[in-house]
């Protein structure tokens, strides 16, 4: 089962737009991490927050989260056309002495020259 | 730092025969998962190993998925028989045991059962 769902599912900007795609999930977590996926190929993390954390940083990332709501957002400003690609969020969930990773449904999305 | 090396990157059966596939993890890291991530999808976590032994197996389909980590380094994970639906790209990744909590991935073996 899938523990995040992703909204939107598909996201079309311009180049230099500000892009924002929003993950909620069901359940206690410990940490929340995206990551990117460009076509065929594996995943790639682009940045963590624990579950004390309200907002971290990271170049042209931005991620919040609300424990309280049950939801993250991760927002890419001035965007890129090498920033088209699938994002997904993680939730880490610490069980039996290791985390356990699961997977949202992913935004696809694509920059526009 | 080497990455973490999947193989084979494509992969075609029909259906009711057998794949394997094989994944090296980065050298040093002690958890080991498989994801099953379905076009379109998220990845779906299949099973999920610490050193040598098994913390997570709950969404592996144990009839016809098997999988095993001998040495707690190199792992593969075996489909016998394959079903269509079983068409999808399989996913390695690997952490370093304790704090460190980001997930290092392969390029994953795309697999199409007709």
């Amino acid at each position: 089962s899938q523990q995040g769902e992703e909204d939107p599912q598909a996201l079309s900007i311009q180049e230099g737009e500000n892009a924002t795609m929003n993950c909620s999930y069901k359940t206690s977590i410990n940490n929340l991490q995206w990551y990117r996926q460009n076509s065929g190929r594996g995943l790639v993390h682009l940045i963590l927050i624990r579950s004390n954390e309200r907002e971290k940083h990271s170049g042209r990332l931005r991620v919040t989260l609300d424990t309280s709501k049950k939801s993250s957002s991760l927002l890419i400003t001035a965007s890129r056309a090498a920033d088209t690609a699938s994002y997904f969020c993680a939730t880490g969930l610490l069980s039996s002495g290791t985390y356990k990773y699961i997977f949202g449904t992913g935004t696809r999305l694509k920059v526009l020259a | 730092e080497a990455g973490v090396a999947q193989s084979p990157r494509y992969k075609i059966i029909e259906k009711r025969q057998s794949v394997a596939f094989w994944c090296n993890p980065i050298s040093g890291h002690a958890t080991l998962y498989w994801y099953q991530q379905i076009l379109g999808q998220g990845p779906k976590l299949l099973i999920q190993f610490q050193n040598n032994g098994v913390v997570d197996d709950s969404q592996l389909p144990k009839d016809r998925f098997s999988a095993e980590r001998l040495k707690g380094v190199d792992s593969t994970l075996k489909i016998q028989p394959a079903k269509l639906e079983d068409s999808a790209v399989y996913l390695c990744a690997s952490r370093v045991q304790g704090d460190r909590e980001k997930l290092f991935f392969g390029s994953g073996t795309q697999l199409s059962v007709l």
